[in-house]
This record gives structure tokens, sequence and C-alpha cells, in this order.
């Protein structure tokens, strides 16, 4: 079945620890992007990849990093989380960037 | 700069009747697609219905079907016998186009109307 997966689905931590949010596409697609969703703010995106090795910042990329390693994964790495990075977080995959996007299915994060 | 404007934040309908959402956008660009997703209370985001720019045709799926207008730069979307399962926050996206090097490769996003159908 062809799929975005998204782990762990949701996570509550503490300010300041160190974690990853792992991504993972099973469609060969080129491009990959996080997103967060906020009430009100709608989807904004973090980070972006266009192929292996080739990523880019998004319109909200502070406190956040990538990898693209190997085509298919495309984890989002908080450093040292805080409080205004609690959010849902998408991971989403297409052919090209001028494709539809297929989403995994969210990771909810809280961060205290 | 490129936009998309969902100009109706919440609607309802009653199960079976026909509802249609609105979508704007801007663009300059003549060949692109054009996206309605769904977030159903589970919050995955679903694609519907894709819309090719260069084709004349409406796309179709099921019960969903678009109403796109190219020169007023309309796409809205049409749900013919709600279905409780309909309900959901809908979104209208389109990918930027306009790509320089101060620009982000992505799509851009509507705010979402929230549609709530109802017994």
């Amino acid at each position: 079945e062809a799929q975005v997966t998204q782990n762990p689905r949701y996570l509550i931590t503490v300010t300041g620890k160190k974690l990853t949010v792992t991504c993972s596409q099973n469609m060969n697609h080129e491009y990959m992007s996080w997103y967060r969703q906020d009430p009100g703010l709608g989807l904004r995106q973090i980070y972006y990849s266009m192929n292996v090795e080739v990523t880019d910042k998004g319109d909200v990329p502070e406190g956040y990093k990538v990898s693209r390693k190997e085509k298919r994964n495309f984890p989002l790495i908080l450093e040292s989380p805080s409080p205004n990075q609690t959010s849902l977080y998408f991971c989403a995959s297409s052919y090209q960037v001028l494709y539809e996007q297929y989403f995994g299915p969210g990771t909810r994060l809280t961060v205290t | 700069a490129q936009t998309v404007t969902q100009s109706q934040p919440e609607m309802s309908v009653q199960e079976a009747e026909t509802v249609t959402l609105s979508c704007t956008y801007d663009t300059s660009e003549n060949n692109y697609y054009l996206f309605w997703y769904k977030q159903p209370p589970s919050r995955q985001m679903i694609l519907v219905i894709r819309q090719e720019a260069y084709k004349q045709q409406n796309a179709t799926e099921n019960r969903f079907s678009v109403n796109f207008q190219k020169a007023a730069k309309s796409f809205s979307l049409k749900i013919s016998d709600s279905q409780l399962g309909d309900t959901a926050m809908y979104f209208c996206a389109f990918p930027d186009l306009e790509y320089n090097a101060g620009n982000n490769r992505k799509l851009i996003w509507g705010l979402g109307t929230s549609l709530a159908v109802n017994p």
C-alpha cells in the first residue's frame, strides 16, 4: 500500500529534550516536506527536500533541522524543543513539487 | 505574491443535500494543478480532487466535482448527496510557481472551510 508513515503519532516532552519525528514514504517520491498546523494559521511549511541530500528552509524553519540521506526518509529534528513548538506536524511527499502531496497521519507534539 | 483565499470559514449542510465551497487564487502562470484536500476529525489530510489548469473539463470524483473558472481564478468544490462522513475541514491548494531564490518550493494553502453535515 502506498503510504507516508510518521512516528510517533503522539509525543509529550519537556523543554530542551532533543527529539526526532521520523517520516518515511514508499512511493519513490522525490519531493518531501514538513508542515506544522496551528489553529488560525493553517499549514505552514517548515522544511522541504527536492531530492536526496537537497533540503531547504520553508516558511518557519527556526528551531528545526532535517536531513535526507535516503530517498524514502525525511526525519524532523527538534534539537531543543520549546513550548511554542507545540503543534500538529505533518510530513508529505509527492512525485514533484508541482503535483499533489500525500500526507502522513500527523504527529501531535506537546512541549511542556 | 501568489495567494489562495477561502472566503467561507464555516458552512453547514443537511445530509443528502448539495453544498459548494469556494476558493479563489492568484497566479500569473498558465499551466498548473489545483487541489482540494479534506481533513476530517481524525486530522488525516486526504486528497479529494485535482484539476489540471490546461484542461477545460471540470474534474469529477464520485460525489465531488469542481467548477474551475480559469479566467476568474476560481476553483470551487461541489459536494453532492452530502454524507455525515463529509464533515471535515476542506483546504484548497496550488503549487507556488513563481519560484525565485527567495521563495520556497511548496503548495500554497487556503485557511480552510469547516463543513458540518447535519443529519
